[in-house]
């Protein structure tokens, strides 16, 4: 079945320490998105990527790095500069064109530093 | 700019609509959603409308657009307990960068019996 996985589903952090999101898609979609969900603000863009090596910044990309070296993937860095990292992270992906019509989202990781 | 809005919180009794109401600011908007989020979950598209559309009905659902006014609303018809969710509008833009999808803060719908 094709699909977007996210994993880990729960991670942990410590002050300090930059941490990596996983992102894996087989849908063959060529767009892919980060988004940070707090409660009471709804999803925030941090970084989107339209094709392979290409990556623009969302809405609140400060603290945060991304990579998109295959087709499938596309990981999010937390590093140490991100004041806040604890929240909900949910990556996404769509077809590139505009006959798409629907984003599919993975299940999510929440981030907690401790 | 960018900026989608909508109210917090809805809470309707089982069997009565309910109406969920989103505004945003771009219009050159492509598409507008619909997405569910049920706790710890990720979202799941509810229904879509070209932004060339007025309505759109989908079973229980059934989607408004005012784009002169640049209102969307999302009528559940019948709402049941297992519709309590965070209910997400969103809207597709093309930028510079492509396609860039921007969300709404969500609506908390609770239905009591």
């Amino acid at each position: 079945d094709g699909g977007i996985t996210q994993s880990p589903k729960y991670l942990f952090r410590k002050e300090g320490q930059n941490v990596t999101l996983s992102c894996e898609q087989n849908l063959n979609h060529d767009a892919m998105y980060w988004y940070r969900q707090d409660p009471g603000q709804g999803l925030r863009l941090i970084y989107y990527s339209q094709i392979v090596n290409d990556f623009q910044k969302g809405d609140i990309a400060e603290g945060y790095s991304v990579s998109r070296e295959k087709k499938e993937s596309f990981p999010l860095t937390v590093t140490s500069a991100q004041k806040n990292p604890t929240a909900f992270y949910l990556c996404a992906s769509t077809l590139r064109g505009e006959v798409d019509r629907e984003a599919f989202f993975g299940q999510g990781t929440r981030l907690t530093v401790v | 700019g960018e900026d989608v809005e909508q109210s917090l919180f809805l809470s309707v009794r089982e069997g009565d609509s309910s109406v969920i109401n989103c505004t945003y600011t771009d219009s050159s908007s492509t598409y507008l959603y619909w997405y569910k989020q049920e706790p710890g979950a990720g979202l799941q598209l509810l229904t879509y409308i070209f932004s060339n559309m007025d309505m759109k009905q989908d079973q229980r659902l059934t989607v408004l657009l005012n784009k002169k006014d640049k209102h969307l609303s999302l009528r559940i018809a019948d709402t049941q307990t297992g519709d309590s969710a965070i209910y997400f509008c969103a809207e597709r833009l093309l930028t510079g960068g492509g396609n860039k999808l921007t969300f709404g803060t969500g609506t908390q719908l609770k239905v009591e019996l």
